[in-house]
């Protein structure tokens, strides 16, 4: 089966400016998670959705990171505006629902630089 | 709250060695507990699992962990090293019984392996 697919793997943006990941989960997903990866750390949860609603989303900054998952399939990552310490990977995970037995796919991630 | 340690962020072992990660935990509720690998520019892959069945699990490329309550540990081991190891590894634990089946991630060891 297909999996996690995410673009693009690559971004460079200058401060205060704006960019978007997508995220689109493995077929048959239900729920998806976000998650920013600081080098040299731990991925960190930013949301989860279960289907289409938001599960948690206590870590997201939210006076700039969006995000949303129209339809429950796939999903779309905003940062408005960024900021240098918003450079990260930033990898989206699928499973096939919230129960624990439920294995995370991970998709390759998205690496952005902000200068 | 749930939350993972992993003493040493770098380690080097020989081709043939002993491979010891170490990992300990804290939750407030009976834990589920992962280990992930992940290579260069890739997501994370999942090694092995421990969910409340046997405390000696195995997962894959000869890898296992053990479960120790009474240590709050699940350290990874593999008897001997391989070039191919080399990669980052994250211990990771879930709680979940509130419906929420985010991983929270250590902060990652790199195990180095020497010809």
């Amino acid at each position: 089966e297909a999996g996690v697919a995410q673009s693009p793997r690559y971004k460079i943006i200058e401060k205060r400016q704006s960019v978007a990941f997508w995220c689109n989960p493995i077929s048959g997903h239900a729920t998806l998670y976000w998650y920013q990866q600081i080098l040299g750390q731990g991925p960190k949860l930013l949301i989860q959705f279960q289907n289409n609603g938001v599960v948690d989303d206590s870590q997201l900054p939210k006076d700039r990171f969006s995000a949303e998952r129209l339809k429950g399939v796939d999903s779309t990552l905003k940062i408005q505006p960024a900021k240098l310490e918003d450079s990260a990977v930033y990898l989206c995970a699928s499973s096939r629902d919230r129960g624990r037995l439920s294995e995370a796919f991970f998709g390759q991630g998205t690496r952005l630089t902000v200068v | 709250a749930q939350s993972v340690t992993q003493l040493g962020s770098h380690v080097s072992v020989s081709e043939g060695a002993l491979v010891l990660l170490r990992c300990n935990y804290s939750s407030s509720v009976p834990p589920y507990l992962f280990w992930y690998v992940q290579y260069p520019n890739q997501g994370l892959q999942l090694l092995l699992k421990y969910t409340s069945a046997a405390t000696l699990v195995k997962g894959i490329n000869g890898f296992e962990a053990e479960f120790k309550k009474s240590e709050t540990s699940f350290h990874l081991t593999k008897p001997s090293a391989h070039m191919s190891d080399a990669a980052e590894y994250f211990c990771a634990v879930s709680e979940g019984d509130t419906g929420r089946r985010a991983l929270t991630f250590g902060s990652g060891t790199r195990l180095q392996v020497q010809p």
